[in-house]
């Protein structure tokens, strides 16, 4: 069983609808991340938790928010979704005691906004 | 601020050749470094990763990277590429101790193995 998942794995949406993409963990790492890849951008860092009561922005957080349920779950939200939203989007979980901060990566949701 | 470059968004190579990919970093304390592989239609994997131990480093299906302080350098390389090595590769910066957390990743490099 894959220790990062994420649902969906593929949506398409039309622009000005919320969605949310799910992630939950089995690793029990606290940090949790998500970050959205576009072809030549690489990826880059929308939000981020430490636990529970930690959220933090990232890079590009404008037109997302977040919501860490539990600490194997964490939601991406977009509340008034865009075309250039469309995007690849990747949750990652670390652990607190690895100083070195190696992420994992789910498999990903691609989400298209017509 | 740390950053991380690649050079060459694309690097073809025939089967059974020398694959290197190139990737420069920037940080104003020692680094880790790391070297992530993502298949098509997949998430990303970890390769191999640069914690400050032994500068060459050995990573899984043959690749290896070597850390080079005096050229702030972190280069993949492979001896023999194999078709299953085709796939992008991005190369990432954690800052040692760094309150943020986060990696800094480069834009990736898409590696094509030829027949």
């Amino acid at each position: 069983d894959a220790d990062v998942t994420q649902t969906p794995r593929n949506r398409i949406t039309k622009t000005g609808k919320r969605i949310m993409l799910e992630c939950s963990q089995t690793k029990g790492h606290d940090r949790m991340y998500w970050y959205r890849q576009d072809p030549g951008l690489g990826l880059r860092l929308i939000y981020y938790s430490f636990d529970v009561k930690d959220i933090n922005k990232g890079e590009i957080s404008d037109g997302y928010s977040v919501s860490r349920q539990a600490q194997a779950k964490f939601s991406l939200s977009l509340e008034s979704a865009i075309p250039n939203q469309t995007a690849l989007y990747f949750c990652a979980t670390s652990d607190f005691s690895d100083r070195g901060n190696e992420q994992f990566f789910g498999p990903g949701t691609r989400l298209t906004v017509l | 601020a740390q950053s991380v470059t690649q050079l060459g968004s694309h690097v073809s190579v025939s089967e059974g050749a020398l694959v290197l990919l190139r990737c420069n970093y920037s940080s104003s304390v020692p680094p880790y470094l790391f070297w992530y592989v993502q298949y098509p239609n997949q998430g990303l994997q970890l390769l191999l990763k640069y914690t400050s131990a032994a500068t060459l480093v050995k990573g899984i299906n043959g690749f290896e990277a070597e850390f080079k302080k005096s050229e702030t350098s972190f280069h993949l390389t492979k001896p023999s590429a194999h078709m299953s090595d085709a796939a992008e590769y991005f190369c990432a910066v954690s800052e040692h101790g760094g309150s943020q957390g986060n990696l800094i990743f480069g834009k990736g490099t898409k590696l094509s193995v030829k027949p």
